[in-house]
């Protein structure tokens, strides 16, 4: 079945830098989605891609789906200490369910 | 608008025992999902159901049972609890399938002893 990975597991950053997480999968993907879980709380959506090479903004957040549709990147630049949680990507491998990666956790050093 | 609620909370349960765990949405929502969450292992789906009276196994169903009576709630019953499915529990509902949003409940954390 598909799996869908995320590296790194964690990420460790100084506020202020910035940093990348990437999400690959073993098969193409329809779209993939993006959420964001912060510490105690439950996930809630971020953004959807559906393009091949599509990328979208979010303020300081970049998303970008792959040529092949089988990968995925979250840019995040001038990291803040409200970016602080898990960031988990999520790909369709038929229409009813998605398949979520393991996270991303990021912590922010100030 | 509550959107997508979890009962209980917390629940503290022996080996053996079982107990149900209740989600409900107002939000008319077809699809509905339950996840559990455990460290390093991201969300894996249980069960899920694409409509009233539909269900449909996910990825980890052993040991779990679900029903969806009515299209608003969805409940995740637990018939003979075992340590290893201490976990944090999510359930969450889209629209219409897996290229809509997924809304998730505030979460319903187990521990099996």
């Amino acid at each position: 079945g598909q799996q869908v990975m995320q590296i790194p597991q964690y990420q460790h950053v100084q506020e202020g830098e910035d940093f990348t997480t990437y999400c690959n999968s073993s098969t193409t993907l329809s779209n993939i989605q993006w959420y964001k879980q912060r510490p105690g709380g439950h996930p809630v959506f971020l953004i959807q891609l559906v393009k091949s090479g599509e990328v979208k903004k979010q303020k300081r957040l970049t998303f970008q789906f792959g040529e092949a549709k089988k990968n995925s990147s979250l840019h995040i630049t001038a990291t803040q200490t409200t970016d602080v949680g898990t960031y988990f990507c999520a790909g369709t491998p038929n229409d009813y369910k998605l398949s979520f990666g393991a996270g991303t956790t990021v912590t922010v050093r100030a | 608008n509550a959107g997508v609620t979890q009962t209980p909370k917390f629940r503290v349960l022996k080996t053996g025992q079982s107990m149900t765990l209740l989600c409900a949405q107002d939000m008319n929502h077809e699809y509905m999902y339950w996840y559990r969450q455990d460290p390093g292992m991201g969300l894996r789906l249980i069960h899920y159901s694409v409509g009233e009276g539909t269900t449909a196994k996910g990825e980890v169903p052993d040991g779990y049972n679900v029903s969806r009576l009515k299209k608003q709630n969805f409940l995740l019953g637990l018939e003979s609890a075992a340590p290893s499915q201490t976990s944090v529990y999510f359930c969450a509902s889209s629209y219409a399938g897996a290229h809509e949003t997924q809304y998730f409940g505030p979460g319903t954390r187990l521990l099996v002893l």
